[in-house]
């Protein structure tokens, strides 16, 4: 069975601060990773996807096939970025379309 | 664009009523859509996928016939908790896929319900 896992529930860091929030997946088949960031108040929205290869808001991930992983960097922190971030599995086959979520990290950005 | 819509946001109910959960595509329309629970400080636990004009596959552990998923048009699925206990107290949210996306994954989040059973 497919998980996804977010090791840190809370990160913080200071303004300017690299940060990496870590996810790790198991899945036998090929993968679609995704990361979702939920701010303050507001609805979850996909912030990047590993198919894409882009950076948005100044935010990347690759991902390792070989350590299962997709970690989202960021060089510099913003307060802004401050909000709960959860990496997702898509799976495909007879589970087209459907995500699995990790536990989400909490990320709080200080001045 | 991309608006789901849910209402209510909020609800209290008390034990052993039932309470309906409506998800609204507002400006696209919705082949999929799904529902998931979200524990406090915890992830989103998928429930069902629902498919306009057909029945809803539940995930494993989730009993069917306590929340009730109807998909009558494709921009509107609801949820309906029947029977409802303190412990179905919880954030529900949905995510509706539009019609002819890009992904397969391509789904757009809902505010999510804040469901209270006293």
């Amino acid at each position: 069975a497919q998980r996804v896992t977010q090791p840190e529930k809370l990160l913080s860091v200071f303004k300017g601060a690299p940060v990496e929030l870590k996810c790790n997946y198991s899945y036998s088949g090929s993968p679609e990773l995704f990361w979702y960031v939920q701010y303050s108040r507001q609805r979850l929205q996909l912030l990047l996807r590993h198919i894409s290869r882009e950076s948005i808001k100044g935010f990347t991930a690759d991902l390792n096939k070989g350590e299962t992983s997709f970690h989202l960097k960021k060089p510099f922190a913003q307060e802004e970025d401050s909000a709960m971030y959860y990496c997702a599995l898509g799976t495909g086959g007879t589970s087209y379309g459907k995500l699995t979520f990790g536990q989400g990290t909490i990320l709080t950005v200080h001045p | 664009g991309a608006v789901v819509s849910q209402h209510p946001s909020r609800v209290i109910c008390k034990s052993g009523t039932s309470v309906k959960i409506e998800c609204r595509s507002l400006d696209f329309q919705a082949t999929t859509m799904f529902w998931y629970r979200q524990f406090p400080k915890k992830s989103l636990m998928l429930m069902a996928t629902s498919n306009e004009g057909s029945k809803a596959t539940y995930e494993q552990g989730v009993e069917k016939d306590k929340f009730l998923i109807n998909h009558a048009s494709l921009t509107l699925s609801t949820l309906t908790v029947t029977s409802a206990h303190p412990e179905d107290s919880s954030f529900y949210i949905c995510s509706a896929r539009p019609r002819g996306g890009g992904s397969s994954y391509e789904q757009y989040f809902g505010p999510g319900t804040r469901l209270t059973v006293t």
